[in-house]
């Protein structure tokens, strides 16, 4: 079946340090969502990808889905304490098909 | 709107003991998701609907059913709860049409089985 792998599972970065996390699937995937949960709370949606090589940035963070449509990475440059969480990617072969979460990043920050 | 919500935030059980956990949402969206999250680790999907009638297993299904009755509600319920079901589950809803799709997720109900 399909599988969506994230590494690293942990980081622990200085404030300031940039962060990468990455995700992997098994198969080609329509699309790559992308959600932070902060301790405690629940995942908000960041951002979806759908196109093959596509780069879309939100202030720091920057995301890419690769050319294959099978990998994608999550960069924040220079973390800030507000980063901390658990950074998931989330993906579909179809829309007919299964959402699959991989199993999460989460990043700590020392201030 | 009020989004995702979900009730209770918080419930203990004994083994054998059955629940629902409610699940609502005015955003009329036509997917709704019911996750399990255990500690320190990802999202499992149990169930999910593309509708209001339509149900589909996720990946872990096992001691788990749901119904669909409208667009708004997506109940999960428990039958025989086991400690293994011990978990933080989450319901989610989304509108997925034009590849387009975001999730939102309810607060979670935390659900302790001893």
């Amino acid at each position: 079946g399909q599988q969506v792998m994230q590494i690293p599972q942990y980081q622990h970065v200085q404030e300031g340090e940039d962060f990468t996390t990455y995700c992997n699937s098994s198969t080609t995937l329509s699309n790559i969502q992308w959600y932070k949960q902060r301790p405690g709370g629940h995942p908000v949606f960041l951002i979806q990808l759908v196109k093959s090589g596509e780069v879309k940035k939100q202030k720091r963070l920057t995301f890419q889905f690769g050319e294959a449509k099978k990998n994608s990475s999550l960069h924040i440059t220079a973390t800030q304490t507000t980063d901390v969480g658990t950074y998931f990617c989330a993906g579909r072969r179809s829309s007919a098909s299964k959402i699959i979460f991989g199993s999460g990043t989460r990043l700590s920050i020392r201030p | 709107n009020a989004g995702v919500t979900q009730t209770p935030k918080f419930r203990i059980l004994k083994i054998g003991q059955s629940m629902t956990l409610q699940c609502a949402q005015d955003m009329n969206h036509n997917y709704m998701y019911w996750y399990r999250q255990d500690p320190g680790m990802g999202l499992k999907l149990i169930y999910y609907s593309v509708g209001a009638g339509i149900t589909d297993k996720g990946e872990v299904p096992n001691g788990y059913n749901v119904s669909r009755s409208t667009t708004e509600d997506f109940p999960l319920r428990l039958e025989l709860a086991a400690p293994s079901q011990t978990s933080v589950y989450f319901c989610a809803s989304s509108y997925l049409g034009a590849g387009e799709e975001t999730q939102y997720f309810g607060p979670g109900t935390r659900l302790l089985v001893l």
